[in-house]
């Protein structure tokens, strides 16, 4: 597709288990990044990619938190025995370089 | 660190009113300025950007220009429509710092525009 894609669109799991949520960038982007946004704030950075390598996760809350993106295209974060403070909106956004971000729909989670 | 404050909301206007959304910023050099939209049910699209002081960025009507001296970017529109009715977010980059592009974002305010 032409724009950013995540699955799933809405994640319902219970506290204590694992999920992992995909991102897939524009064709072509070399940076990809992950926001968290809790309901009434703005996005909130979490980690990004140039290519396949993680530049910075200084936004990952804890080491529950990881993310990857082996080929250097699509992005997996994953969140370990996950626990009701979780519940947000998970968001991707890619670009190329220097240039300005585009983002998917949003991941809903919501731990229950 | 850097931080975004912008207007809280939620604002209602009738259309055809005057639109003001304040944003101004704290940060430690000379950032890149953003305005996103997130119209009900989609995700957030950039509407307009600014990349140094006295630039002005202007998409679908909008317009805001970074100033400097005030640190700020506030949004504006002359004439809004039912069709502006959204989310709108301001925020700030270092792009172009390759390497550290990570936008960070103020708090979002909720338009409502009644016929």
């Amino acid at each position: 597709g032409a724009g950013v894609s995540q699955s799933p669109r809405y994640k319902v799991t219970k506290r204590g288990q694992d999920v992992a949520l995909r991102c897939d960038p524009i064709s072509g982007h070399v940076s990809l990044y992950w926001y968290r946004q809790a309901l009434g704030q703005g996005p909130e950075f979490l980690t990004y990619f140039n290519y396949e390598a993680q530049q910075d996760k200084s936004g990952l809350p804890n080491d529950r938190f990881s993310a990857e993106r082996p080929e250097g295209s699509i992005s997996t974060l994953t969140i370990q025995r996950t626990e009701q403070r979780d519940s947000a909106m998970y968001r991707c956004a890619s670009s190329s370089i220097l240039d300005t971000q585009y983002f998917g729909p949003g991941t809903r989670l919501t731990v229950l | 660190g850097d931080s975004v404050t912008q207007m809280e909301g939620p604002v209602t206007l009738s259309e055809e009113a005057f639109l003001t959304i304040n944003c101004t910023y704290t940060a430690t050099g000379y950032p890149s300025l953003f305005w996103y939209v997130q119209y009900p049910g989609e995700g957030l699209q950039l509407l307009l950007k600014a990349t140094k002081a006295d630039d002005k960025g202007s998409n679908k009507g909008f317009e805001a220009t970074y100033r400097k001296e005030t640190t700020s970017f506030h949004l504006e529109k002359g004439s809004v429509q039912v069709s502006d009715s959204a989310v709108y977010f301001c925020a700030l980059s270092f792009l172009p710092n390759f390497g550290n592009e990570k936008l960070t974002f103020g708090t979002g305010t909720r338009l409502t525009i009644i016929p």
